[in-house]
Parts: C-alpha cells; sequence; structure tokens
C-alpha cells in the first residue's frame, strides 16, 4: 500500500507563476520529509526538505509546507522557471525512505 | 568527486540469464539502497544496507539479492531475469538510515530490458 502519494501526475505553470505540488502520507511516524527532482536520463536529486516538527521551510524560490494534521505537505515553486520543467517526488523517512509516484512540471515560457 | 557510481548503465538480457548491478559511493556513506522506477509507480525500494555487513528488504525484493561488498559497494544481482524486472534501477547512499538522515545521493541509473 503506498504510503506517500501524489496525486498529480502532472501539472503545467506559466513562466513566472507559482508552481504548487502536492503531497500526501498516511503514517504519522515519519519524521522527515524531502522533495527531489529528477530531469531525464538522471538520477533524482535533493531539492529541499522538512523535519516533521516545523510547519515551513524555505530555500530561495522553493518553500516546503508541512500539515501534519492532515498528513500533507505542499512545494511551492515561486517564480517558476522553463528549467524547473522536471518530475518531482516528494518522500518520507521513518525507518527507511518512501517515495511517491512523481509530478511532471511543465514551465511554459 | 564521482558521488554514486552505476555500471553498467544500459542492458538487454534474455528471460533467464543472470546479471549483476554494480554501485559504488566515494562519500563515506554508511547505508545503500537500490531502487526501481517504474512507470506510474514512482521509486520502489528494492533492498537497502544500513551499514556495512547488514542487508534487507525492501518493498519489492522478490528476484533479487544483494550483497554489500565493503563500505563503498553495493551490488544488485538478478539470479534469473524475468519480462516484470525490466526497469530503470537506481542505487542511492545516504550518511545513517531511518530518522532524520538527511539526502539521499543518487546514482544516473542503470536501464535494464528484459525480453
Amino acid at each position: 500500500d503506498q504510503q506517500v502519494k501524489q496525486n498529480s501526475p502532472s501539472l503545467s505553470v506559466q513562466e513566472g507563476r507559482i508552481s504548487i505540488l502536492n503531497c500526501d502520507y498516511t503514517n504519522s511516524m515519519f519524521d522527515y520529509f524531502l522533495w527531489y527532482k529528477k530531469y531525464p536520463a538522471e538520477g533524482p536529486t535533493f531539492l529541499i526538505s522538512i523535519s516533521s516538527i516545523k510547519d515551513k521551510n524555505e530555500d530561495g524560490r522553493f518553500t516546503v509546507f508541512l500539515n501534519k494534521s492532515a498528513k500533507h505537505l505542499s512545494l511551492h515553486i515561486v517564480p517558476s522557471q522553463p528549467g524547473d520543467s522536471a518530475v518531482y517526488f516528494c518522500a518520507a523517512s521513518g525507518n527507511q525512505f518512501y517515495f511517491g509516484t512523481g509530478t511532471s512540471l511543465t514551465v511554459i515560457p | 568527486n564521482a558521488g554514486v557510481t552505476q555500471t553498467p548503465k544500459f542492458q538487454v538480457l534474455k528471460t533467464g540469464q543472470s546479471m549483476t548491478l554494480q554501485c559504488a559511493q566515494d562519500m563515506n556513506h554508511n547505508s545503500m539502497y537500490w531502487y526501481r522506477q517504474d512507470p506510474g509507480m514512482g521509486l520502489r525500494l528494492i533492498y537497502y544496507s544500513a551499514s556495512e555487513g547488514t542487508t534487507d528488504k525492501g518493498e519489492v525484493p522478490n528476484g533479487y539479492n544483494v550483497s554489500r561488498l565493503n563500505k563503498r559497494e553495493f551490488s544488485l544481482r538478478l539470479e534469473s531475469a524475468a519480462p516484470s524486472q525490466t526497469s530503470v534501477y537506481f542505487c542511492a547512499s545516504s550518511e545513517l538510515t531511518g530518522g532524520y538522515t538527511g539526502e539521499l545521493f543518487f546514482g544516473e541509473g542503470s536501464r535494464l530490458t528484459v525480453l
């Protein structure tokens, strides 16, 4: 059973606008959450993370929000750039890392 | 600084053949992982090694074996390949496993096709 879910397989956004990628999880014992970015024919690369004791973490254009009561996290990219076009995976850490199915983001110039 | 290196990058096998995917990391990480990525399934953990000398099953271990040869190297073996094992395989490493472990570092992936 999928413990981390990304219900939107794809998202298209105009350059300069905000991209919001969503992720839900089922296990309240997860204590650390991460977002990875993946370009075609490359391995995933770490983007940003958040501890379960926080509700927001910001790094430049990227902000991750965590709502523990709803078991939901989101990644905001502002402003979106064409180079942000990639597949984004959310992941949760317990005794191991659990990944969602990914959301393919396309930023339209 | 190579990070995580996987070989081979591409491989075509016939059903029943065996092969080993090799992985090495140069970051002195304790934990290493093998994932597979399939369309619509995301990244699924096959096996992991929390530290040198230990290995544990992940979500989809059937049909695979692993060896943590030393701290640097973690290999994945398919003893009798099946078409269902057609996938992209990623090796990853991290400083620790469990709880707050920081990030996973991934290799570039190995694309395996089983005919």
